[in-house]
């Protein structure tokens, strides 16, 4: 497995603003990705995120409001934009290390819109 | 028809107690599947890889049939630290690389 840590852990936000979530690993995978656990729901695949390329997003997740980057291989960032109460959720990153579709979670961040 | 569906529980069982959980998936195409243990207020973690014939990790079972697309994970003598929601996960083949499918989930609650 990996170590994986995102920042920040949970955040009250305004709507209108948007919050940029990290996740960082403690070595280098070729897979990353983006999820969003919405209360009570499981988890949706937002994007997976690519190293020196735009993302790929999901059906009915869009770069601007959910900008992605990937700078290296240990790294990435999802922005949630032009936050509004329907964007509070559990946002979550996965990396997938060894085994095709083996994935595994960094600890979440808890965003609440108000 | 949903893509993963997982019986709905709650379960409430007590200590010692053997608990089956079932899912089925849509796309018989998918060709990896998993269960996830999630704890409240937790992340996912991956409890075990589910393969065609089937493979035992300590009290832990999986079971995987192909022709009724269908899941299944047995944990026997149950223990308190067991209590957890339990994810069927696919993989969807022929969507996005490293697409995985989540169930809602399956709770379980194991009681003294």
């Amino acid at each position: 497995s990996a170590v994986i840590s995102q920042k920040p852990s949970r955040d009250i936000c305004q709507r209108g603003t948007s919050l940029t979530i990290q996740c960082q690993v403690d070595s280098q995978v070729t897979m990353m990705f983006w999820y969003r656990q919405q209360p009570g729901q499981s988890l949706t695949l937002i994007a997976t995120a690519n190293q020196g390329s735009e993302a790929t997003y999901e059906s009915g997740f869009v770069i601007d409001k959910f900008p992605i980057s990937r700078p290296n291989l240990t790294f990435s960032t999802l922005t949630v934009s032009n936050m509004s109460p329907e964007d509070s959720s559990i946002y979550l990153c996965s990396v997938e290390i060894a085994i095709p579709h083996e994935q595994y979670f960094g600890p979440g961040t808890r965003l609440t819109v108000t | 028809r949903k893509e993963v569906e997982q019986d709905p529980g709650p379960f409430n069982v007590p200590e010692g107690a053997t608990v089956a959980f079932n899912c089925t998936y849509s796309n018989s195409a998918s060709q990896s599947f998993f269960w996830y243990r999630q704890d409240c207020r937790k992340e996912p973690k991956l409890l075990m890889s589910v393969y065609s014939s089937g493979n035992e990790d300590g009290r832990f079972t999986a079971q995987l049939n192909r022709a009724s697309q269908y899941i299944s994970l047995l944990i026997r003598d149950s223990k308190l630290s067991d209590s957890a929601t339990y994810l069927c996960v696919v993989d969807s083949y022929g969507g996005s690389q490293g697409n995985l499918i989540f169930g809602k989930g399956t709770k379980l609650s194991v009681k003294p």
